[in-house]
């Protein structure tokens, strides 16, 4: 059973607008969620990340979110440029133990 | 500075032969990984080695091995490839923390 799940495998969104990606988990033990990036024929690169002892991050046009209770992190890409149009994961891990990943979502952005 | 490099980029194989995919990293990082990605499925850990001269397994060991040789390098062996084990490869490299990992490029393997 996944822990790590993304239920959307694909967004479409238009240049300028908000894009909103959603990732829920079943295990309370993890105390660090990440989201990385990942553009065809390459490998994943880190985006951003937050702590469990906080609610949001916030790193230019990109903020995570993280509801503890609901057991649900998102990604804001405000405004979304086209650029943006990848493959994103979000992942987490339990006291630095290995990071599981969700099934990730495929992040398209209009012009 | 080149980062995590992976060869190949690509294979082909028939079903049960063997191979293995290479990994090297020039940051200095004690950790590496390699995973599998499948579609909708993420990417999952097949096998970790926290430092030189350790290696353990990760959610789907099965049908792999690992090497770490020395710091730089990792390499994944396919004993005998089975078509489930079509995949794209993944290796990656971290300095402590396991959280902010730095990938290679990936190997797009096919087995037949």
């Amino acid at each position: 059973d996944q822990q790590v799940k993304q239920n959307s495998p694909s967004l479409s969104v238009q240049e300028g607008r908000i894009s909103i990606l959603n990732c829920d988990y079943t295990n309370s033990m993890f105390d660090y969620f990440l989201w990385y990036k990942k553009y065809p024929a390459e490998g994943p690169t880190f985006l951003i990340s937050i702590s469990s002892i906080k609610d949001k991050n916030e790193d230019g046009r990109f903020t995570v979110f993280l509801n503890k209770s609901a057991k649900h992190l998102s990604l804001h890409i405000v405004p979304s440029q086209p650029g943006d149009s990848a493959v994103y994961f979000c992942a987490a891990s339990a006291a630095g133990n290995m990071l599981t990943f969700g099934g990730g979502t495929r992040l398209m952005v209009k012009p | 500075n080149a980062g995590v490099t992976q060869t190949p980029k690509f294979q082909v194989l028939k079903t049960g032969q063997s191979m293995t995919l290479q990994c090297a990293q020039d940051m200095n990082h004690n950790s590496m990984y390699w995973y599998r990605q499948d579609p909708g499925m993420g990417l999952r850990l097949i096998y970790y080695s926290a430092s030189e001269g350790t290696t353990d397994k990760g959610e789907v060991p099965n049908g792999y091995n690992v090497s770490r040789l020395n710091k730089r390098e990792f390499s994944l062996r396919l004993e005998s490839a089975a078509p489930s084990q079509t995949s794209v490869y993944f290796c990656a490299s971290s300095e402590v923390s396991v959280e902010t990992q730095y990938f290679g490029p990936g190997t797009r393997l096919l087995v037949l």
